[in-house]
């Protein structure tokens, strides 16, 4: 079946601009994650859903970054006025129940550079 | 607080060689312990589990055990190849109360040469 998508695959914006970043998870997943991940480095948690909430968003670095999930499923990363320091590749994941022990699944990213 | 500690790479292996790669942890509470391969121009996926002490997860070949008394979860493989070269994520789910995040180490990149 289809994994998790993520558009676009990559993003290049000037410093100051407005960003959308999407993500497509899999069909009946109720949890979905985001991520960002710098160069030579590991993941870094941003924010988890649990079906349309938010229900911990404590790694979003400050707020410029917001997302959303309106309907339970595709959710949107948005960041205001992009800093060069913004520039990573954002990660989505999504996972059947949000449990633990549940696994989470990754899409491909989307890289985002900030000029 | 909860973080993830790895052996720092790069790691250079001939094919057929024997594989440890370190990770140790520190968390609150009791954490559920994962491994994350990234392969060459593709997204992270999940190497193996484990979700309690003692447990042992293991899937193509590799294998790694849930020590709670070292705090440590690290990956094994008895005799790697070339299609095993890939960058290896450790990671732990905290289990705290309403939050789901993995938390992961900075990644160990493994190359290995026929």
């Amino acid at each position: 079946g289809a994994g998790v998508s993520q558009t676009p695959s990559n993003k290049v914006t000037e410093k100051g601009k407005y960003v959308e970043l999407r993500c497509d998870p899999i069909s009946g997943h109720t949890a979905l994650y985001w991520y960002r991940q710098s160069l030579g480095q590991g993941p870094e948690f941003l924010i988890y859903f649990q079906g349309t909430g938010a229900a911990d968003d404590s790694g979003l670095p400050n707020d410029r970054f917001f997302a959303v999930r309106p309907e339970g499923s595709v959710s949107t990363l948005k960041i205001q006025r992009t800093e060069r320091g913004d520039s990573a590749v954002y990660l989505c994941a999504s996972s059947s129940y949000g449990g633990s022990t549940d696994t989470q699944y990754f899409g491909p990213g989307t890289r985002l550079t900030v000029l | 607080g909860n973080s993830v500690t790895q052996m720092e790479g790069p790691v250079t292996l001939s094919e057929e060689a024997f594989l440890t790669i370190n990770c140790t942890y520190t968390a609150t509470g009791y954490p559920s312990l994962f491994w994350y391969v990234q392969y060459p121009g593709e997204g992270l996926q999940l190497l193996l589990k484990a979700t309690k002490a003692d447990d042992k997860g293991s899937n193509k070949g590799f294998e790694a055990t849930y020590r709670k008394e070292t705090t440590s979860f690290h990956l094994e493989k008895g005799s790697v190849q070339v299609s095993d070269s890939a960058v290896y994520f450790c990671a732990l789910n905290p289990k705290a109360q309403g939050a789901q995040k993995l938390v992961f180490g900075q990644g160990t990149r493994l190359t290995i040469n026929p």
